[in-house]
């Protein structure tokens, strides 16, 4: 059963543009929504992350938008960097017990130059 | 570097053999997860230590796969017989032990089977 589905599986974004990436999560217990940027050969980096308390957390070039009523939550990436071409993925989490994350598909963004 | 620590970085091995991987957490974490991730997915849980005790562990983790965190500091993570389906990325991750606190990774072992 896929938990978190998230989408698009790739995007392709100009340099100084806002990549846009949205993730469903269908499991109403989840309160703690990170997201990771993985890089190739590397372990994902946690970049931000919200609890349900809030509609919108912002750090720096990244943001997060949460919608608990629809069971959605998105990353924007305002100002879109080369450096920022990763494959992104966001996860989800419940309080108690193994706190374990239960993560996206995944998107490969390219930020073109 | 105080990160997570993953060992080794690489392993390439025949099937049928046996593979043992490391993981030395944030100094003081007393949560460690092992994952698993395969070409273009997500990593997916396998288990997860609290101190030294395996309080979890996930239906992909079959009776081939066992864990350890011998005094709560690393872990290792053992494949016995391994088959093709074992190739994949395995990560650790470490956390502390107050509710929903972020998870760090390593940057994994990634095991290719021949």
């Amino acid at each position: 059963q896929q938990q978190v589905k998230q989408s698009p599986q790739s995007l392709i974004v100009q340099k100084g543009g806002i990549s846009i990436i949205n993730c469903a999560y269908e499991n109403t217990a989840f309160d703690y929504f990170p997201w990771y940027q993985q890089f190739p050969g590397k372990g994902p980096a946690l970049l931000i992350a919200i609890r349900p308390d809030v509609s919108e957390k912002k750090e720096g070039r990244f943001t997060i938008s949460f919608n608990k009523s629809a069971k959605q939550f998105s990353l924007h990436i305002m100002d879109s960097q080369p450096g920022d071409s990763a494959t992104y993925f966001c996860a989800a989490s419940k309080s108690g017990g193994a706190q374990k994350l239960v993560f996206g598909q995944g998107t490969r963004l390219t930020i073109n130059p | 570097d105080t990160g997570v620590s993953q060992n080794p970085r690489h392993k390439i091995t025949k099937r049928g053999q046996n593979v043992t991987f490391r993981c030395d957490p944030i100094s003081e974490h007393n949560r460690l997860y092992w994952y698993r991730q395969t070409l273009g997915q997500g990593p997916e849980f396998l288990t997860y230590f609290q101190n030294e005790a395996q309080l979890e562990k996930s239906r992909l983790l079959s009776d081939r796969f066992s864990a350890e965190r011998p005094k709560g500091s690393f872990s290792t993570l053992e494949i016995q017989r391994t088959e093709q389906g074992d190739s994949a990325m395995y990560l650790c991750a470490s956390s502390p032990g107050s509710s929903n606190q972020p998870q760090h990774f390593g940057d994994g072992t990634r095991l290719s089977i021949l």
